[in-house]
């Protein structure tokens, strides 16, 4: 199975703030990376696909980039809406689609 | 607008039995691969189950091969989990999500609010 490897696992951050994640594959899976926000309670979303694509009705302050095995969620303003839990996911696998173990965004 | 209902879930003992359903609406359900993704309590995301369109190709994650069934009855609109043989480690919120492709490509562009399993004694 394919690895993906998130961090932080957490991070702080104030409204406003550029934040910056990054998720980690364990072997190269080209752009076939995805990116989810999952709020307390609520069903996960699907944010960016195939690395840089947002998905309709993102904002455009979401974005994605990175291939191989490097890949990073930027967050240009960061909203109180914004709060969340962030999981990458690899699809480059024909099955056993794995996911990091999240980072966290929270109110510093 | 795309929905997707959970439901099935409750508390069962080691051991037991489930089907968990999913009723879709707002779209053409049979144009998409469907998907079944669990989270155990305060853990992370696990793909489960993968149906396509067309049931040719039905797949599970390697810890619920033998015991897991998906299933779809596109008459209906409707997603199924047949679970048999349960574990306390399957105890998670088993969602319902779309996939973009009627192939199955991984990629999940809409999921339910998720259906509770309870595995215990």
């Amino acid at each position: 199975d394919i690895q993906m490897t998130q961090s932080p696992s957490s991070l702080s951050a104030s409204v406003g703030d550029r934040v910056t994640m990054t998720c980690r594959a364990s072997q190269r899976i080209g752009d076939y990376l995805n990116w989810y926000q999952q709020k307390p309670g609520k069903a996960p979303n699907l944010l960016i696909y195939s690395a840089s694509s947002l998905h309709s009705g993102v904002p455009s302050r979401f974005s994605g980039s990175g291939s191989g095995t490097d890949f990073t969620l930027t967050i240009s303003s960061l909203q109180p809406e914004d709060f969340a839990t962030y999981f990458c996911q690899q699809s480059f696998s024909n099955s056993e689609w794995t996911f990091g173990q999240g980072t966290k965004v929270e109110i510093k | 607008e795309v929905q997707l209902v959970e439901s099935g879930g409750a508390v069962v003992q080691p051991g037991g039995s489930l089907r968990l359903s999913c009723a879709a609406s707002g779209f053409t359900f049979d144009d998409y691969a469907m998907h079944w993704v669990r989270q155990a309590p305060g853990k992370g995301l696990e793909w489960v189950s993968l149906i396509t369109w067309d049931d040719d190709r039905l797949d599970h994650v390697d810890s619920v091969k033998g015991r897991f069934t998906i299933s779809r009855d596109n008459s209906k609109n409707s997603l199924y989990l047949q679970m048999n043989n349960l574990r306390t480690e399957d105890t998670a919120l088993y969602y319902c999500a779309r996939d973009v492709a009627s192939s199955g490509s991984g990629t999940f562009d809409y999921w339910g609010q998720g259906t509770l399993v309870t595995v215990s004694s």
